[in-house]
């Protein structure tokens, strides 16, 4: 099984909301990935995290807010996003230095 | 510091033809090599991946890849395309398990 879950699907909000996104995976992997895609473009990362803790942070602006309550667990914190920030989110997981697998993503419309 | 070129944005093929969708990569040191589908709306979907041993790789959905280091690359081919193959395609690098670097995508436009 190579499953990578989020939730949810969809999501708009406003950009004085606070929303969370929500990644899990049950494949044993110890580190997870926040990547950011814009249309007609590739993914783009944003965190790493390895055996629950964080190793890359790619100078994301502090709106953006990674959580790692555990090794099957991977939130995202949004708070004040602006309309750029509209994109695909994708969760990964790895077991660390091996391939990557992918999670549906969350569409974000940012209103 | 690592990186992927996919010359080709879109490649429009009819449906039953042979496609070739080109990789090249740059790395001073041995790399892990991968593509990825992403069809429309969805997430990115493993094809086919080289780690190390055969350079021939073969994948899902009838792909298959092959490794070739004197010329850095790592193209992607088909001998036959479907309709539902119209999808992105991503290859991407990694060495020593540091982040994936992708290349800007190919557009794969199946006609009939």
């Amino acid at each position: 099984d190579t499953e990578v879950t989020q939730t949810p699907k969809h999501l708009v909000m406003g950009m004085t909301n606070k929303k969370s996104l929500k990644c899990e995976q049950h494949m044993g992997h110890r580190a997870m990935y926040w990547y950011k895609q814009k249309a007609k473009k590739p993914p783009e990362l944003m965190f790493v995290y390895s055996y629950e803790k964080l190793s890359i942070n790619e100078s994301v602006p502090s709106r953006f807010s990674p959580e790692c309550p555990n090794s099957s667990l991977l939130n995202l914190h949004l708070h004040a996003l602006q309309p750029e920030d509209s994109a695909l989110y994708l969760c990964a997981s790895s077991q660390v230095g091996t391939t990557q697998y992918f999670g549906p993503g969350t569409r974000l419309l940012v209103l | 510091a690592q990186s992927v070129t996919q010359l080709d944005s879109q490649v429009p093929v009819f449906e039953e033809a042979p496609v070739e969708l080109r990789c090249n990569y740059s790395s001073s040191v041995s790399v892990y090599l991968f593509w990825y589908v992403q069809y429309p709306n969805q997430g990115l979907q493993l094809l086919l991946k080289y780690l190390s041993g055969s350079t021939l790789v073969k994948g899902i959905n009838g792909f298959e890849a092959e490794f070739n280091k004197s010329q850095t690359s790592f193209h992607l081919r088909k001998p036959s395309v479907h309709i539902s193959d119209t999808a992105e395609y991503f290859c991407a690098v990694t060495q020593g398990g540091r982040a994936l670097t992708f290349g800007s995508g190919t557009r794969l436009q199946v006609q009939p």
